[in-house]
């Protein structure tokens, strides 16, 4: 079965760079979410997207953008880079209905900035 | 706003024993749905099982099983005849059902299982 795909899966940014990592969710998923998991910590949920309009939003920074595409794939644009935006980057994409309300996670992008 | 507390940093268990990990949480939601991840060291996170609030049946998914108790708002994963592969971070995660857009996931801490071969 498909799964959720992410790239690039591993990014090297110097400070006040600026990045953009890309998500394309599981074929017939409308839903999109990305979280952030810095080192030890649990997930923490930057922003989500339904049918390409922004549906939620967390504890993401200003610097940060995100947006949903016609195809359904999304990116997180992270802008002024800073030490602290180093962790792994999730997306996970869900469709609504039934059964099918459960987020299956891609590999993720790890960022490191140095 | 939910909250999920795991309180066991850690545990460890010997290959082919049961271990049970617990979780809790806080919320003043009637419908939601409450699930199990885990995290090997290649930091992928694999849904392990998911529960629905408004189902008392416990789920189950071959070694894996949840005892959910709504009213004391615990949702604990039993691993029977534990393996080498279930060493693995494992989160518990909250997500309030929505009538609109799905909700996002409120993780616990999670906690740290090792396997002993």
């Amino acid at each position: 079965a498909a799964g959720v795909i992410q790239s690039p899966r591993h990014l090297i940014k110097e400070k006040r760079e600026t990045a953009t990592l890309k998500c394309y969710p599981i074929p017939r998923h409308d839903t999109v979410y990305w979280y952030q998991q810095g080192p030890g910590q649990d997930p923490q949920f930057l922003i989500s997207f339904y049918e390409k309009m922004q549906s939620d939003k967390g504890s993401i920074p200003d610097r940060f953008s995100a947006q949903q595409f016609s195809d359904y794939h999304s990116e997180l644009n992270m802008s002024s880079l800073e030490l602290g935006d180093s962790a792994l980057y999730f997306c996970a994409s869900s469709s609504r209905g039934g059964n099918q309300e459960t987020q299956y996670f891609g590999p993720g992008t790890r960022l490191l900035v140095l | 706003a939910q909250t999920v507390t795991q309180s066991q940093p850690e545990m460890s268990v010997q290959e082919a024993e049961t271990v049970t990990l617990s979780c809790t949480y806080d919320t003043s939601e009637n419908n939601y749905y409450l699930f199990w991840y885990k995290q090997p060291p290649s930091r992928q996170m694999i849904l392990v099982i998911r529960q629905e609030a408004y189902k008392q049946q416990n789920a189950t998914e071959n070694r894996f099983s949840v005892n959910f108790q709504k009213a004391a708002k615990s949702f604990s994963l039993k691993i029977s005849d534990s393996q080498l592969g279930d060493t693995a971070m494992y989160f518990c995660a909250f997500m309030k059902r929505s009538t609109g857009a799905n909700s996002k996931l409120t993780f616990g801490k999670g906690i740290t299982l090792s396997v002993r071969p």
